[in-house]
């Protein structure tokens, strides 16, 4: 079975800090991706996704990811993090011709500190 | 337009006790998804509709869980006989699939806690 791994489960970066979070998935064919986020009290949406094309993929709020298939990677990054990135990050994939369930990786929590 | 919207937003019963949680998807959505939140374990895929087909039922933890979707839009998740262990938060997620490329972004509802004491 696919698996996705969010290898930092908690992250903890002061205002202006750089950021990287990395996801790494089981799957040797095709995917489709995707970076979720979810704000304090609030559900989750989308940040991001990839699907085909440039591999550097460019979201709301000044985030990018870059698909890198052979490290299996989609890492999310942002090189300037704000007090109001504080938030829930999970990355999903789903492979082409499976089924049409994404794989969520486990989240990882940012917090930034002002 | 309206997102997906969940109902009640929270619930709190009595183990032994069977729920009902309702699922409203996006207006056009064929496909439907339901996911558990438990603290610190991301999202757990329980069932998955797709227009007319059979759900996808693989996630279901155990048969105290089954879900139905009525005229392909409305879905409700509903749990016998609830344990504390079903404590959570329940996603509900639709999603505009077009068939052949793959599963399309979802759309997440705000969720369902349930706490059962």
């Amino acid at each position: 079975a696919q698996s996705v791994s969010q290898h930092n489960h908690h992250v903890i970066l002061s205002e202006a800090a750089s950021l990287e979070l990395g996801c790494n998935y089981s799957y040797g064919g095709t995917v489709n991706l995707f970076w979720y986020v979810q704000y304090p009290g609030q559900h989750l949406q989308l940040l991001l996704k990839y699907f085909s094309g440039d591999p550097l993929v460019k979201g709301i709020k000044g985030f990018e990811a870059e698909f890198i298939k052979s490290k299996f990677s989609f890492n999310l990054r942002k090189p300037s993090v704000q007090w109001s990135d504080t938030a829930e990050y999970f990355c999903a994939v789903n492979p082409l011709g499976g089924s049409y369930i994404p794989t969520f990786g486990r989240g990882t929590s940012l917090i930034v500190h002002p | 337009g309206a997102g997906v919207s969940q109902s009640p937003s929270n619930k709190v019963t009595e183990k032994g006790k069977d729920v009902e949680l309702r699922c409203d998807p996006i207006s056009g959505h064929t496909a439907l998804y339901w996911y558990r939140q438990s603290l610190g374990q991301g999202l757990e895929f329980l069932i998955y509709f797709q227009g007319n087909s059979a759900p996808d039922k693989s996630g279901l933890p155990s048969d105290r869980f089954s879900a139905e979707r009525t005229g392909g839009s409305v879905s409700t998740l509903t749990i016998q006989r609830t344990q504390q262990e079903d404590s959570a938060v329940y996603l509900c997620a639709s999603s505009p699939i077009s068939l052949g490329q793959g599963a399309y972004e979802q759309y997440f509802g705000p969720g369902t806690r349930l706490t059962v004491t």
